[in-house]
This record gives structure tokens, C-alpha cells and sequence, in this order.
């Protein structure tokens, strides 16, 4: 069975406090790894895909990569704005199997 | 460009009234998608929508669910005789609907608030 796990639940930052937040997944002919990020109250916002091991893709102060198991999302010099929750997803053909997500809140 | 959009944003009922939440995707998109988020949980899958059929329905809870989508396009999710426990948040998606390769980006909308009294 697709397994996608997230760590930690949550992580409490100060502006300017660089971090990394870890999806491990376990998912038979992985199609895509996806983070999107989820305000209260809203549905989730795209951020990135990633399709193969040593892949790398950033916006803004985010930058993900993936491995053969994990996918890692780094926050750099985070800012009050970047508090949400940030949820995974590995692809198995048009399935999505999302983690739980971790909570990132960014104090000034 | 115009994105998913569900309606109602919130709806209430009493347990054992039926409900219909509405689902309109991003045009051209082929591909649609029903979750449901329960408070503290992650996302869990509900169905899939190619076109007008649906493949994959295994996600549904139970019988008292149903999908059906129409003209390639709208998508309704009934719930007959709510249950407290079908209180959540009900996301739609949707996506290009490439059938092969690399996994479809799925566009979110911003979801239905059901609350059963």
C-alpha cells in the first residue's frame, strides 16, 4: 500500500531562520512527487512537481529535491507569509497519496 | 485564469437530509477528483473522474456516496442520509488528464465545508 509520511507535524520558526521540512514515501512506480501548501480555510496551492531522484526546483525562499525515497522542502530565511501547512503527495499513475503535512508557523 | 471552483463554500445539515456539493473545474481540464479532508487528517481519496466516466470510485466510504459528472465538465458528489462522521472538508481537483508518463498536476479548489448536525 502507498505510504507518504511527513515530519515533523509542526515547526515553529523565527523570521530569517532557515529549515527543512521531509516527506518519505513508499509508492510502487512513482509518477511525481508533489508539495502544495494549504492556508486555513483554503484548498491547496500548488507549489512543485518532481519526477526524478537528484531533481531540484525553487520559488522564492522554497526550494525542493527529491531521492529515491524522500523529497525535502527547504525554507530559506522564512518570512511571517510562509506560515501554512505544507502537504505532500506521491503519484501512483492519477492517485494522489497525500501525508498529514506539517504546520509551519513564522514568528517576526 | 479562472481556477476550480465548489460550491457551497459551507453547508450545514441535519443528520439523515441528503446533500449535494458542486464542483466546477478549470476548463480544458479532462480529469477531475473528489478528496475529503477530516480535521487532523491528511487528504483521502475519493474518486476519479476521466471525461464523463469514472474508473476508479474506490474511495468512496460508502453507498450512501455517489459522483457523477456531466458534459465532460461539472461535477456533483451526493451524500445520502448524512452521517456526523461525513463532517469534513470536501476538495475537488482537477488535471490535464494525461493518461501516461509523468504524474498530472492536480489543481485544488477551495473546498466545501459540511457540517452534520
Amino acid at each position: 500500500e502507498d505510504q507518504v509520511t511527513q515530519s515533523p507535524e509542526a515547526l515553529r520558526l523565527q523570521e530569517g531562520e532557515s529549515s527543512s521540512l521531509n516527506c518519505s514515501y513508499t509508492v510502487s512506480g512513482l509518477r511525481g512527487l508533489f508539495w502544495y501548501r494549504q492556508d486555513p480555510g483554503k484548498g491547496p496551492e500548488f507549489l512543485f512537481t518532481l519526477y526524478s531522484a537528484g531533481e531540484e526546483k525553487e520559488k522564492e525562499r522554497l526550494k525542493a529535491t527529491l531521492t529515491k525515497k524522500e523529497s525535502f522542502l527547504h525554507i530559506t530565511a522564512p518570512k511571517p507569509e510562509d506560515s501554512a501547512t505544507y502537504l505532500c503527495a506521491a503519484a501512483n499513475d492519477y492517485k494522489l497519496s497525500f501525508g498529514a503535512g506539517t504546520t509551519v508557523t513564522v514568528r517576526a | 485564469g479562472a481556477g476550480v471552483s465548489q460550491s457551497p463554500s459551507n453547508k450545514v445539515t441535519e443528520k439523515g437530509k441528503d446533500v449535494e456539493l458542486r464542483c466546477d473545474p478549470i476548463s480544458g481540464h479532462t480529469a477531475l477528483y473528489w478528496y475529503r479532508q477530516s480535521l487532523g487528517q491528511g487528504l483521502e481519496f475519493l474518486i476519479y473522474f476521466q471525461g464523463n466516466s469514472a474508473p476508479d470510485k474506490s474511495g468512496l466510504p460508502s453507498d450512501r456516496f455517489s459522483a457523477e459528472r456531466t458534459g465532460g465538465s461539472v461535477s456533483t458528489l451526493t451524500i445520502q442520509r448524512t452521517q456526523q462522521e461525513d463532517s469534513a472538508v470536501y476538495l475537488c481537483a482537477s488535471s490535464l488528464g494525461r493518461t501516461s508518463g509523468a504524474g498530472d498536476t492536480q489543481y485544488f479548489g477551495p473546498g466545501t465545508r459540511l457540517t452534520v448536525l
